[in-house]
């Protein structure tokens, strides 16, 4: 069965602060999808990226990053420069390709992410 | 594109009463879903759907139902509600599972007394 850990329940930090969420996957797939999404204060969920398990390249945006490691079954996420907008639950998810669990999204926990001014 | 709409955005029920939550989406998707969100739990998938005609359960399917009559919709019945089904419930689609992300409506906050 597929399992998304998220260990941090809560993470506080002072605006422009670097800040990273860390994600901890287990799958006995091959093929697998992890995604991130982002839940703000108004509760809808945003997209924010797809890594399948065959592209271990690490991945920039703005000041979003993501780290992708196979070894350790980890899909972290940084925020650099972090702003108070930035503030949210981040959620981490997994999806296999095959067998009786195609499609199925699995949710971590969540963190909640808080940034002061 | 209103992408994926869920009707009512808060419901309060009584114990043992049943209510349908809709949802509709505008964007062709084979694939559709309902979660429910808990303080501490992330999103749980109750059922989903692979294409009309065709559902399946989730990970807490009990207490729950849904039917895919057609690409667009995807209702979830509630048959006699229990506080336990106090929750936020998102539907979600996408073009097909597996690969493509899901767009998620803004879901429907249920408390049940």
């Amino acid at each position: 069965a597929q399992k998304v850990t998220q260990a941090q329940t809560e993470i506080s930090v002072v605006e422009k602060e670097d800040v990273t969420l860390d994600c901890v996957y287990e799958t006995r797939d091959t093929t697998y999808y992890l995604f991130w999404y982002k839940q703000p204060p108004s509760g809808e969920l945003v997209f924010l990226i797809r890594r399948n398990s065959f592209d271990e390249q690490n991945e920039i945006s703005g000041r979003y990053s993501w780290n992708f490691q196979k070894s350790t079954s980890s899909f972290n996420f940084t925020i650099t420069a972090s702003q108070v907008v930035d503030s949210a639950v981040y959620f981490c998810a997994l999806s296999e390709a095959g067998g009786t669990s195609y499609g199925k999204l699995t949710f971590g926990q969540g963190t909640i992410l808080t940034v002061h001014p | 594109n209103a992408g994926v709409t869920q009707t009512p955005k808060f419901q309060v029920l009584k114990t043992g009463q049943s209510m349908t939550l809709q949802c509709a989406q505008d964007m062709n998707h084979e694939y559709m879903s309902w979660y429910r969100q808990d303080p501490g739990m992330g999103l749980r998938l109750i059922h989903y759907s692979v294409g009309a005609g065709i559902t399946d359960q989730g990970e807490v399917p009990n207490g729950y139902n849904v039917s895919r009559s057609t690409t667009e919709d995807f209702p979830l019945r509630l048959l006699s509600a229990a506080p336990s089904q106090t929750s936020v419930y998102f539907c979600a689609s996408s073009q097909h599972g597996g690969y493509n992300e899901q767009f998620f409506g803004p879901g429907t906050r249920l408390t049940v007394l």
